[in-house]
């Protein structure tokens, strides 16, 4: 099957400071890529959709200045969290899909606690 | 009330039991996935449909377009099937899943 990779899984940053996390399509060209939020004992939240080539598309409530995306190829979707604050912690997960009614596939997440 | 409801939220049972979790959707859709999430984190997606039936191993997924109903099945269960499995489905353009709350599986030996 396809893989998606992300990197890294585990940062610990201090607030203030901005951290980027990156989502890979290894095997295959993924015109979109979806960032969600995954709280403790909660299901996941659509953050943004990111096309290649375009703005990414966020959802109602998130701060696009604070959560900047850019999917600059087929295979490379990044995640900056700029001026970190502790309520950002969070597990972060991206997925990729090569067209539209495609499948989607998850990357293994990235773990991003703020002191 | 959320568009996407599973039942049961919680699921114990005994290794080797055949295991059913629900899935409801309230909105037109053009497919549902079955994903699993293990306690680190990651996500496998499982199925993705859009009618009938579809089976992979131990793993069965069913849906009925009419009914607005899938349904997860596991048989003879076994321990590493322990995980958070979740329903979602994709909604007009775009793409965008709309996710279940989760049903958390703990299979005992």
């Amino acid at each position: 099957g396809a893989v998606v990779s992300q990197h890294p899984s585990r940062v610990i940053c201090k607030s203030g400071t901005s951290v980027k996390i990156e989502c890979r399509s290894l095997d295959f060209q993924a015109t979109t890529m979806f960032w969600y939020r995954q709280f403790p004992k909660q299901s996941l939240m659509l953050m943004a959709t990111s096309n290649e080539g375009s703005k990414a598309t966020y959802e109602q409530g998130v701060e696009k200045d604070k959560f900047l995306i850019n999917h600059a190829s087929l295979t490379l979707s990044t995640l900056t969290v700029t001026s970190a604050h502790p309520e950002d912690s969070s597990f972060y997960i991206c997925s990729a899909t090569s067209g539209q009614g495609v499948e989607q596939y998850f990357g293994p997440g990235t773990r991003l606690t703020v002191t | 009330k959320n568009e996407v409801e599973q039942s049961p939220q919680n699921l114990t049972a005994q290794e080797g039991e055949f295991i059913t979790i629900n899935c409801s959707y309230s909105v037109g859709i053009s497919a549902l996935h079955w994903l699993q999430q293990h306690p680190g984190g990651g996500i496998v997606s499982l199925f993705m449909l859009s009618s009938g039936k579809k089976k992979h191993g131990r793993l069965i997924a069913t849906i009925n377009i009419q009914e607005k109903h899938s349904s997860l099945h596991i048989t003879a269960s076994h321990p590493r099937d322990s995980a958070v499995y979740i329903c979602a489905v994709i909604t007009g353009y775009g793409n965008k899943l709309v996710f279940g709350a989760g049903t958390i599986l703990r299979v005992k030996s």
